[in-house]
């Protein structure tokens, strides 16, 4: 069965600093891989997803993640974090064959300190 | 605006009753998915419906159901109602099967007191 891990419950970056949110993966096969962000009382909104060719997806609002196989990770990125990024982060892998639903990481929650 | 749309919003109600969710997928989406999110358990997927047919199941429990009809929209039946179902429940859609991007609503948040 696939499994998320995002290490971090909670991490903080100052404002204009670059932001790294990490999470680790285990799926049968070649995964397809999500990034999700959570602001307060929204539901979950899309920013990337990884499922074949270059190893660096660019998503929205200048988030970027990085597929490592060998490390089995895809940690999410940006180069300069802004207040407005504060949220919750989810990861979520599934296999890329077969009709498995999504599973998803415990969720990290992003501060950035002005 | 993701274009799933959930209601209601917030739900409020006593142990041992039963209350209907409601999901109307974007447009042109045949797949709906129900997840439930609480505190202690994370989002965990409950349900799948492809064009109106079951798809698949997670870890949903047998007081719970789900429908999807003729006109795509979902609904997730929760029965005999119990503290720890209290959670935020989210709808999400996507165009085909496979799951490769979903799209979810905002969300219901119940509250079983």
């Amino acid at each position: 069965a696939q499994s998320v891990a995002q290490p971090e419950d909670q991490v903080n970056v100052a404002e204009g600093n670059p932001l790294t949110v990490k999470c680790t993966y285990s799926v049968s096969g070649n995964p397809y891989l999500f990034w999700y962000v959570q602001y307060p009382n929204r539901g979950l909104q899309f920013l990337l997803k990884y499922i074949t060719g270059d190893n660096l997806v660019k998503g929205s609002y200048g988030f970027e993640a990085e597929f490592n196989k060998s490390q089995t990770s895809f940690h999410l990125k940006k180069p300069s974090a802004l207040v407005s990024d504060s949220a919750l982060y989810f990861c979520a892998v599934r296999p890329s064959s077969g009709n498995t639903p999504l599973v998803f990481g415990k969720g990290t929650r992003l501060s950035v300190i002005a | 605006d993701s274009g799933v749309t959930q209601t209601p919003k917030h739900l409020i109600t006593a142990t041992g009753q039963r209350v209907t969710l409601r999901c109307s997928p974007r447009s042109g989406d045949l797949s709906v998915y129900w997840y439930q999110q609480s505190l202690d358990q994370g989002l965990q997927f409950l349900i799948q419906y492809y064009n109106g047919e079951e798809r698949a199941k997670g870890n949903i429990l047998e007081r719970f159901s789900a429908q999807q009809f003729p006109d795509l929209h979902s609904e997730l039946n929760l029965s005999s109602l119990e503290l720890g179902d209290s959670a935020l429940y989210f709808c999400a859609s996507s165009v085909r099967a496979d799951n490769t991007e979903a799209f979810f609503g905002q969300g219901t948040r119940l509250t079983v007191v």
